[in-house]
């Protein structure tokens, strides 16, 4: 099935460090949304972006919408253990009902 | 205010059989979309309903179905089970039908032996 490019696969960072990934898409989308999913879970909506250029905050989290559409950014200030998870983007095209997701960003946080 | 709830968390089933997967949504929301996530990869959509109609499908066989009730709920039937239907199985539902932002259940997870 349709998945976005996200990157990087996986990262391990240091306490306190700030983490950006980023997904692309051949498509455009008019809706970009991240999620974060721990072992076990369903993924868990952090931030919903709806406009070209958009940013968005959420606490330590910032995204944006691409300028092109095609793309999206999820910036993580002083990471934290907690922030330990995989973090998945996710478009809904125009007029479509789903959510075309990437294959995560696996997060690992060392105290 | 209870979020999405889904049963059974967890499900083994032999090869062949048939399985159902129920979903209840957010109070207040209409929409419920399936999604299946196998290991490593991100979730994939199967159906969306919408006032108890299929609105959406993505790109699997005919042995899964859906259906939405007059509360809302929603129920994923499987068929004739395969080794690779063994997945995590979604239930997101959102406020009406192209209301982007979904909300998750924790999933059930399907083992298929």
């Amino acid at each position: 099935g349709q998945q976005l490019n996200q990157s990087p696969q996986s990262m391990f960072i240091q306490e306190g460090e700030d983490v950006s990934m980023n997904c692309t898409s051949s498509s455009i989308f008019n809706t970009w949304l991240w999620y974060k999913q721990d072992p076990g879970e369903g993924p868990v909506l952090l931030i919903a972006l709806y406009k070209a250029g958009e940013l968005t905050s959420n606490g330590r989290l910032t995204a944006q919408f691409g300028i092109t559409r095609k793309d999206s950014f999820l910036n993580i200030s002083a990471s934290i253990p907690s922030d330990v998870g995989i973090y998945f983007c996710a478009g809904q095209e125009g007029g479509s009902e789903k959510l075309v997701f990437g294959k995560g960003t696996k997060l690992t946080v060392n105290p | 205010d209870a979020g999405v709830t889904q049963s059974p968390t967890h499900l083994i089933k032999t090869r062949g059989q048939h399985v159902t997967l129920r979903c209840s949504p957010i109070s207040g929301h209409k929409s419920v979309s399936w999604y299946q996530q196998v290991l490593g990869q991100g979730p994939q959509f199967i159906f969306q309903y919408y006032e108890k109609e299929e609105r959406g499908r993505g790109n699997f066989p005919d042995r899964f179905s859906a259906r939405q009730f007059p509360n809302y709920s929603s129920e994923l039937n499987v068929n004739a089970l395969l080794l690779g239907d063994s997945a995590l199985y979604l239930c997101a539902s959102s406020l009406w039908e192209g209301a982007a932002e979904a909300f998750f259940g924790q999933g059930t997870r399907l083992t298929v032996v």
